[in-house]
């Protein structure tokens, strides 16, 4: 997973404060999306999915929120932790084009 | 419980050369899927298996074939390597293609 970071957005939070990692996804009948999470030298690890018939979910210390009228997607992570860090990914399931897309991804650095 | 099992961990070839990355999964998925990761373009879909004997291209597939033979394993074979195919390569799988996806952790390729 290290080749995944020259150009990613990041995120510095402290450690104990909230997180929100924003993803604007591109297909308006996308009907599922997914949160990963990659940390470094490992594949990407599922964190909480949402679909398209709801606004809200909550994880354990997460929340995924989707607008679908601006196509925008969040995750919070409430009390970061350090081993918060990683890269975030969300991801778009289309029923139509039967694939899953990912975005580019966005790093969370945790400072102490 | 091992899940989804990647070989080899990093690999060089030089261009023109073949070789074949492995991956298993013992959780009795139906779907699997190979990925590419590159700097800034996130997770990218090269081919993908919705049981065994059924294999479908994806976003990105010149280059690359697969066979599924059996429920457990889904092989990607790079016939004649390209400097374009240094890339970090995941193995997936999950019950079906909308459901929560385990990857592998990942092929480091450098192709010279």
């Amino acid at each position: 997973g290290e080749s995944v970071g020259l150009h990613l957005p990041t995120l510095s939070v402290q450690e104990g404060d909230n997180s929100i990692i924003n993803c604007a996804y591109s297909n308006s009948a996308s009907d599922y999306f997914i949160w990963y999470k990659q940390e470094s030298g490992k594949g990407p690890q599922f964190i909480i999915d949402i679909r398209s018939n709801m606004d809200k979910r909550q994880g354990q210390r997460v929340t995924v929120l989707l607008n679908k009228t601006v196509k925008h997607l969040s995750l919070q992570i409430a009390a970061t932790q350090p081993g918060d860090s990683a890269v975030y990914f969300c991801a778009e399931y289309s029923g139509t084009a039967s694939k899953l897309t990912f975005g580019t991804g966005t790093r969370l650095q945790v400072t102490l | 419980n091992a899940g989804v099992t990647q070989t080899p961990k990093f690999q060089v070839l030089k261009t023109g050369q073949s070789m074949t990355l492995q991956c298993a999964q013992d959780m009795n998925h139906e779907y699997m899927s190979w990925y590419r990761q590159d700097p800034g373009m996130g997770l990218r879909l090269i081919h993908y298996s919705v049981g065994a004997g059924i294999t479908d291209q994806g976003e990105v597939p010149n280059g690359y074939n697969v066979s599924r033979s059996t429920t457990e394993d889904f092989p990607l074979r790079l016939l004649s390597a390209a400097p374009s195919q240094t890339s970090v390569y995941f193995c997936a799988s999950s019950r079906d293609r909308r459901a929560e996806a385990f990857f592998g952790q990942g092929t480091r390729l450098t192709v010279v």
